[in-house]
């Protein structure tokens, strides 16, 4: 069973930079994992961010942006504002599946 | 607007079925793969199934496959999921969700609210 793993939880000042990360069991991510990124506030559904490892969205605020990093995906949020506060979910392809990972809870704090 | 509106959702007992529909608005639904994806309570996201636009594909999770049928009707713009032998792990927030156009390596870009189903005795 493949799993996917994201950090459970990060902190960042407001203005700050962080990254998170989504990690595959099966080995290295890849461009071929076509890493998909979206953000879900609480009693909220999921938005989409992020599709095929680094092209946002129409809607994605420019501070947003995603990469591969040391055989990960990766999320990075340059100038985090209060709103940014989420929880955040990578999903990988798997040739025929999908996969989430656990989230990322992200505190502005 | 893009609109998902799931319906179908309830409480059922364990080793029941269910059929959760899904309608969509501001789009043409006929051009669009779509996917079925759940929260149970206080969890993470799960994909649970996908159908292609003329449903020639479809792929299910380990966790449903077997139990679960994914189908959809053009002609009425719906995407249904035909739920068999719950289980209390299947307890979650179902939402349909919409595979994006034409868009290499994109998969989601769109959510409905979501239905919730509870498999409880």
């Amino acid at each position: 069973q493949t799993v996917v793993t994201q950090e459970p939880s990060l902190t960042v000042s407001p203005g700050g930079t962080v990254t998170l990360t989504c990690a595959s069991s099966t080995g290295a991510v890849t461009s071929g994992s076509y890493a998909n990124w979206f953000q879900q506030k609480p009693g909220q559904a999921p938005r989409a961010l992020i599709y095929d490892t680094i092209n946002k969205h129409s809607w994605t605020p420019v501070r947003f942006s995603g990469s591969l990093l040391g055989g990960k995906a990766a999320l990075s949020l340059s100038g985090v504002q209060p709103e940014d506060e989420a929880e955040y979910y990578c999903l990988l392809y798997y040739g025929g599946a999908w996969v989430f990972g656990g989230g990322t809870k992200l505190t502005v704090l | 607007e893009v609109q998902l509106v799931e319906s179908g959702g309830g409480l059922v007992q364990p080793g029941g079925s269910l059929r959760l529909s899904c309608i969509a608005s501001g789009f043409t639904f006929s051009s669009y793969s779509m996917h079925w994806v759940r929260q149970a309570p206080g969890k993470g996201l799960e994909w649970v199934s996908y159908i292609s636009s003329r449903s020639d594909t479809v792929y299910y999770a380990d966790s449903v496959r077997g139990r679960f049928t994914i189908s959809r009707d053009n002609a009425k713009n719906s995407l249904y999921l035909q739920m068999n032998s719950l289980r209390a792990e299947d307890t979650a927030v179902f939402y349909c969700a919409r595979g994006c156009y034409a868009s290499r390596g994109c998969w989601i870009d769109s959510w409905g609210q979501g239905a919730l189903v509870t498999v409880s005795s």
